[in-house]
């Protein structure tokens, strides 16, 4: 079974430091990563998505792919309490299914 | 543009019935996904429509089914509801089979369903 593992957290930053989420994943083929957010009662919101090695940067969110470690990473600069969420990794499966892990709690302490 | 709508928000139901959950998709994309997320975990892949087709379905029983229309909204049918069926339902819009970066799926508000 394919899957997609975070760990659960929480996470504690301080305001103003920066956060790291971690997500790796089991299917080698996989081509597209996701990352939501959610807060509690709401629905994911996409973050941003990722398809090539490397990094990619959005605002104060940097998305990291190592596709030969099937290594996926979210870094939040400058967090701030409005950050504290659930941040899920998902993976696009072949179907166009996404396979998510179960999240990581982020907890941003002012 | 028109993000993702879902209907009820909330919905408590007895076991044995049976319930439709409702979605419209964003304006412009074609495919529709359904996914139930249980408490404390991520949302879990029930099935995708496109074209008013079912386009891949995950690890659930015949008696969740769906439907797409012509204007690509969607239904989801639980029927035969069980405790474990609790949940929050998702439906994300997208706009597959496109070239470019179209895959992305947006969310809906979802329906929280309460079995007892």
């Amino acid at each position: 079974q394919k899957e997609v593992e975070q760990n659960s957290g929480p996470l504690s930053v301080p305001e103003g430091a920066i956060a790291s989420l971690n997500c790796t994943y089991s299917d080698r083929g996989s081509q597209s990563f996701f990352w939501y957010r959610q807060y509690s009662g709401k629905s994911p919101e996409l973050i941003m998505f990722i398809y090539s090695n490397g990094d990619k940067e959005d605002g104060r969110f940097t998305a990291q792919l190592n596709k030969a470690s099937q290594y996926v990473s979210l870094l939040i600069r400058d967090s701030q309490p409005s950050d504290s969420a659930t941040y899920l990794c998902a993976v696009k499966e072949y179907g166009n299914k996404l396979v998510f892990g179960a999240g990581t709690i982020l907890r941003v302490k002012s | 543009e028109t993000g993702v709508t879902q209907s009820p928000t909330h919905l408590i139901k007895t076991r044995g019935q049976q319930v439709t959950l409702r979605c419209s998709s964003q304006s412009g994309h074609n495919t529709v996904s359904w996914y139930q997320q249980a408490l404390g975990q991520g949302p879990q892949f029930i099935f995708q429509y496109y074209r008013e087709e079912e386009n891949g379905r995950g690890n659930f029983p015949p008696r969740f089914s769906g439907l797409q229309f012509p204007n690509y909204s969607s239904e989801l049918n639980v029927n035969a509801l069980e405790l474990d069926d609790s949940a929050l339902y998702l439906c994300a819009s997208s706009l597959e089979f496109t070239s470019g970066t179209g895959e992305t799926q947006y969310f809906g508000p979802g329906t929280r369903l309460l079995v007892l």
